[in-house]
């Protein structure tokens, strides 16, 4: 089983469309929580970390809770330059981090 | 901002030569680096980690004497693919962090490796 397992994509979804994605972990040790953003063939980007009380960056809220060990990230009124890929992150003590394996979206007109 | 810069972009070689990657923080002093691979449409994989002047970690599965890794400085480290075969084919991609452990990590730009 992966440590990090997210949603399997893709998503194909229309402009102004809100989508979530799900994520869970399974070490309990893990410390920090992140979403990243990946587009084609490029380095990943950190989109936000994700905190118990949650946050939101403009269309962007995420959520951790750790008693179920799940992350969420959703996105509210899709743009056509949200589609990417979509990695859900853990850090571990020490630094590492431990990528989920991506959720494609893509955005339609 | 910090940057990681690596070297190069995109390297095609023949089977059974050497390939180096060299990954550089350009403005802070990385006391660890990590090293990513990815292949299409998966997740990207730690490969190892090191710490400057110190032997690297390596993940379960990955081969030390294949994926040479050294970091020698506090802004270069270099992972050595050595004797490649096309299997080795797939996107490097290198991280580094300073002081403290907790940190901002920085990603390079990753490198597009082809064996033919």
């Amino acid at each position: 089983r992966k440590e990090v397992e997210q949603d399997p994509g893709p998503f194909n979804v229309p402009e102004g469309a809100t989508v979530a994605f799900n994520c869970t972990y399974s070490n309990s040790a893990s410390q920090s929580f992140f979403w990243y953003r990946q587009d084609c063939r490029k380095e990943p980007k950190l989109l936000m970390s994700v905190y118990s009380s949650g946050n939101e960056d403009g269309r962007f809220t995420a959520q951790l809770n750790r008693a179920s060990q799940y992350i969420s990230l959703l996105i509210r009124d899709s743009k056509l330059s949200d589609s990417a890929t979509y990695l859900c992150v853990v850090r571990h003590q020490g630094g590492k981090l431990i990528f989920g394996q991506g959720t494609e979206l893509s955005v339609k007109p | 901002g910090a940057v990681v810069s690596q070297h190069p972009s995109r390297v095609i070689c023949k089977s059974g030569t050497s390939v180096k990657i060299e990954c550089r923080s350009l403005d802070f002093q990385a006391t660890t680096m990590f090293w990513y691979r990815q292949f299409p449409k998966q997740s990207l994989m730690l490969m190892a980690t090191s710490n400057e002047g110190s032997k690297a970690t390596y993940e379960q599965g990955v081969e030390k004497d294949k994926f040479l890794i050294n970091h020698a400085s506090l802004t270069l480290s270099t992972l050595t693919v050595t004797s490649a075969h096309p299997e080795d084919s797939s996107f490097y991609i290198c991280s580094a962090r300073g002081t403290p452990v907790h940190s901002p990590l920085h990603f390079g730009n990753g490198t597009r490796l082809t064996v033919t």
